[in-house]
């Protein structure tokens, strides 16, 4: 059965500190994987990823895909306590409905 | 992006009733996502629906129950019938178009139902 796992399931810190949150993924037909940030309900796009090794950056955000090993890490440098939301992490199917799969999400809290 | 507008933005129902959420899109689209997100759930797809042809739900979701329409190619609706307190969820709309970045997922801002 496909399948999305991301860890840790939740993270304190404190302002500044980096952070890492961690997907791992089996899915039979990859066609990419996402990274999205829920606050309250709407989750917004953060990243899409196809390629092994290129790594997307986006402000203090980065982010990069091993396919070989089937996992991807996301990245925040110098956290902030607005970064405090849920990290969803997607794989893409591929085919005509390009469905995708859901991890858990990382519930990331930091504090002041 | 796309911009999507979802309605109503929640709403508290008595079991039994029906409820019908409604998105719009700022663009034409071909596919429209709607997910369901139960409290400390991830996000789970319900169908996928294709203007001009019925949605295609996911196992475990029956047309009779989360009966959809999409009628043109920036519209769709969701109804949850016969509601019973478990389908207390975030429900959300989402479409896939390309950005500058490549392309992702928008989603709208969602509906939070809670049944009563």
């Amino acid at each position: 059965e496909d399948k999305v796992v991301q860890s840790p399931l939740s993270l304190v810190v404190h302002e500044g500190d980096t952070v890492t949150l961690n997907c791992s993924y089996e899915v039979t037909n990859f066609r990419s994987l996402l990274w999205y940030k829920q606050e309250k309900k709407a989750p917004t796009f953060l990243f899409m990823l196809t390629s092994s090794g290129i790594e997307k950056k986006s402000g203090r955000l980065s982010s990069i895909l091993d396919k070989k090993e089937l996992f991807s890490i996301l990245n925040i440098t110098a956290t902030q306590t607005g970064d405090s939301a849920i990290y969803l992490c997607a794989v893409e199917e591929a085919g005509n409905n390009r469905k995708l799969i859901w991890g858990l999400g990382t519930s990331l809290a930091v504090n002041p | 992006s796309a911009v999507i507008s979802q309605k109503p933005s929640r709403d508290i129902c008595q079991r039994g009733t029906s409820l019908t959420i409604q998105c719009q899109v700022d663009s034409q689209v071909t596919m429209m996502f709607w997910y369901r997100q139960q409290p400390g759930q991830s996000l789970t797809l319900i169908a996928t629906a294709n203007q001009g042809s019925e949605a295609t739900y996911e196992s475990g979701f029956v047309i009779d129950k989360f009966p959809i329409s999409r009628p043109n190619l920036t519209f769709s609706t969701l109804t949850v019938s016969n509601m019973s307190p478990e389908d207390s969820s975030i429900y959300l709309c989402s479409v896939h178009l390309f950005d500058r970045e490549g392309y992702g997922y928008t989603f709208g801002s969602g509906t939070r139902l809670t049944v009563v």
